[in-house]
């Protein structure tokens, strides 16, 4: 069964500050990952995805990487913004029209 | 624009009663998904359909229902069975596993 994890439950940085969220899943098996920024009350937004076969997405300030070997996708923002600031969780896909199993999150603050 | 509507925004439940969840999407998916997330709990798939008139349980799909009678809506039941129903509902769908499309989510509350 397949496990995501993300650790640390929360961050806060200054602005500006360039950052990594860390997100570890245990079924090296996946199909794809999809990255979300959720915020309070809301949806989940999609902020990149990476196929099985990519190494990493980019997307402006994001950037975000997958090794399956070792188990491990990281989102990389740049240049940190107040308007960052949400819950970031990443979900692992182990198949097509399969379901996604996702982390806890990370909730991010990022102070002016 | 595409996307995926669920409807209403906020519901309240009385103790005993059923209430019905909508979620409609005009991507054309095939795959359609109920997601429950409680403080603390992240995610948690309640039940999931890749085609029509066809469904299977998540992880927790005791105390819920479903019905895939459209390829368009997913709606979900939350019966008198379920004995905490306080939480926020998210609807998905995907095409082939390449990504995947939320709602914006429906809070239901007990009263």
């Amino acid at each position: 069964k397949q496990e995501v994890t993300q650790i640390p439950a929360a961050l806060s940085v200054p602005e500006g500050e360039n950052l990594v969220l860390n997100c570890s899943f245990t079924d090296s098996a996946i199909y794809n990952l999809q990255w979300f920024r959720q915020d309070p009350g809301k949806g989940l937004t999609s902020l990149l995805l990476i196929q099985s076969s990519q190494r990493e997405q980019t997307s402006g300030r994001l950037n975000a990487s997958l090794d399956k070997s070792s188990g491990r996708s990281t989102l990389y923002i740049a240049a940190s913004q107040p308007g960052d600031s949400a819950t970031y969780l990443c979900a692992a896909n182990t198949g097509a029209n399969s379901k996604l199993t996702f982390g806890k999150g990370i909730t991010l603050s990022v102070r002016p | 624009d595409g996307g995926i509507t669920q409807s209403p925004k906020y519901l309240f439940r009385k103790e005993g009663q059923n209430v019905t969840l909508s979620c409609e999407q005009n991507l054309n998916h095939d795959a359609m998904y109920w997601y429950r997330q409680d403080p603390g709990q992240g995610l948690r798939l309640i039940y999931y359909s890749q085609i029509v008139n066809d469904f299977q349980k998540g992880d927790i799909a005791e105390g819920y229902s479903v019905s895939r009678e459209k390829k368009e809506s997913f709606p979900l039941t939350v019966t008198s069975a379920q004995k905490n129903p306080t939480a926020f509902y998210l609807c998905a769908s995907t095409y082939g596993g390449y990504g995947y499309t939320f709602g914006s989510g429906t809070r239901l509350t007990v009263v």
